[in-house]
């Protein structure tokens, strides 16, 4: 089982659309989680951190499930300029971060 | 600039040759971080910097990867005798220190090895 993993979609939703990705992870003893978002043939750019009692930026909500280990992304109100491969990352309290591959995103007029 | 510099932007060179790649990380990040990304792929870790140290290289591919970081700051990665299958993102990214930390990526370096 890899150490962190997501969908990789595409999920394609209509404009104004909600959607949720998750991303799973493994080790139990990870400590701080984050999302970023990666437009095609550019750098990964951070999104939100994601906090034990959940948070919330404009549009965009993250939420962190330590029982079953996953974190997810809920996008309200979609963009045309939302669609993009939103990737986790996760750390197990050490100098590593796990990176999940990505879920792609499209939105459509 | 503000953020992670990495340069240059895109490298294209032959077979065998040398490629030297370089981060200037955000001003007062300690830690450092190289990583690489073939097309469509995740970010495959190659190497972590704390200062100057290298802690942790088992991410590099071969011992044709090299790579160092003087005064704390900018850092270069060294690609010897490159190979075809070499050719990709390689991203740098930096942060303060600290587990709950997120990093701050720079632009890439997309290589191309003919």
């Amino acid at each position: 089982r890899k150490e962190v993993e997501q969908d990789p979609g595409p999920f394609n939703v209509p404009e104004g659309a909600t959607v949720a990705f998750n991303c799973t992870y493994s080790n139990s003893a990870s400590q701080s989680f984050f999302w970023y978002r990666q437009d095609c043939r550019k750098e990964p750019k951070l999104l939100m951190s994601v906090y034990s009692s959940g948070n919330e930026d404009g549009r965009f909500t993250a939420q962190l499930n330590r029982a079953s280990q996953y974190i997810s992304l809920l996008i309200r109100d979609s963009k045309l300029s939302d669609s993009a491969t939103y990737l986790c990352a996760v750390n197990s309290g050490t100098y590593k971060y796990i990176f999940g591959t990505g879920t792609r995103l499209k939105v459509l007029a | 600039g503000a953020g992670v510099s990495q340069s240059p932007s895109n490298k294209v060179t032959e077979k065998g040759k040398d490629v030297e790649l370089r981060c200037d990380p955000i001003s007062g990040h300690t830690a450092l971080y190289w990583y690489r990304q073939s097309l469509g792929q995740g970010l495959e870790f190659l190497i972590y910097f704390q200062g100057n140290s290298a802690p942790d290289k088992s991410g590099l591919p071969s011992d044709r990867f090299s790579a160092e970081r003087t005064g704390g700051s900018v850092s270069t990665l060294t690609i010897q005798r490159t190979q075809q299958e070499d050719s990709a993102v390689y991203l740098c990214a930096s942060s303060h220190p600290g587990r709950n930390q997120p990093q701050h990526f720079g632009d890439g370096t997309r290589l191309s090895i003919l």
